[in-house]
């Protein structure tokens, strides 16, 4: 069974500040990994996802993730906060893409970041 | 164009009705899916549908009765509304192997 950890359900930072949002994920099978924003009322977005390739993943709004097996970690970064960084931030694990099946995604907790001018 | 549409936005409804929720995405993706988020935010799967296939079916109470008439859309209905039912769906989609989009979701208020 996939599991994902969030550690941390609200983090605040000030504008112009590094974004740490933190995730531990526990898979049996080499997993796939996700990180979503939710802005509030409306569906999730992706950001990056890892999908075995480059272990240091860019994805969009100038987010990235480090992938560490050792550490089973996917945290995710952002240099300098922005206003509009304000959301909700979800890490996902899936089991490897099956062909012919529906991927499953395991998510994890919630991060709400709240950006200080 | 939306990808993934979902109707209706919101629904207030009386506890024992029974309520549909509709899901269409134009994104020709293979594999639908639907997810409850609770009030906590947390988020899980609830039943996911593969070229009209049922193929992912977590434990859900069987007043939940979801039907894909074609691989385009994806409805979820509910019999017997509960309080407990509250919650936002939402709705997905993902091509074979590929990574989801989601719908703006639909937010249940049983009262």
């Amino acid at each position: 069974a996939q599991s994902v950890t969030q550690l941390g359900s609200h983090v605040s930072v000030s504008e112009g500040a590094l974004v740490l949002l933190r995730c531990n994920y526990s898979s049996s099978v080499p997993p796939y990994l996700f990180w979503y924003v939710q802005y509030p009322n409306q569906g999730l977005q992706l950001l990056l996802k890892y999908t075995s390739a480059a272990t240091l993943v860019k994805g969009i709004n100038g987010f990235e993730a480090e992938f560490k097996k050792s550490e089973t970690s996917f945290h995710l970064t952002k240099p300098s906060a922005h206003m509009s960084d304000a959301a909700e931030y979800f890490c996902a694990v899936s089991d490897q893409m099956i062909k012919a099946a529906g991927n499953k995604l395991t998510f994890g907790g919630g991060t709400r970041v709240l950006v200080k001018p | 164009d939306t990808a993934v549409s979902q109707t209706p936005k919101y629904l207030v409804t009386q506890m024992g009705n029974d309520k549909s929720i509709k899901c269409e995405q134009n994104l020709g993706h293979d594999t639908m899916y639907w997810y409850k988020q609770d009030s906590k935010k947390f988020l899980k799967i609830m039943f996911s549908y593969n070229n009209k296939e049922l193929i992912i079916n977590e434990t859900v109470p069987n007043r939940f009765s979801p039907k894909s008439p074609d691989k385009a859309h994806l409805n979820l209905h509910i019999n017997s509304l509960e309080l407990g039912d509250s919650a936002v769906y939402f709705c997905a989609s993902s091509p074979t192997g590929g990574g989801y989009t989601f719908g703006s979701g639909t937010r249940l208020t049983v009262v």
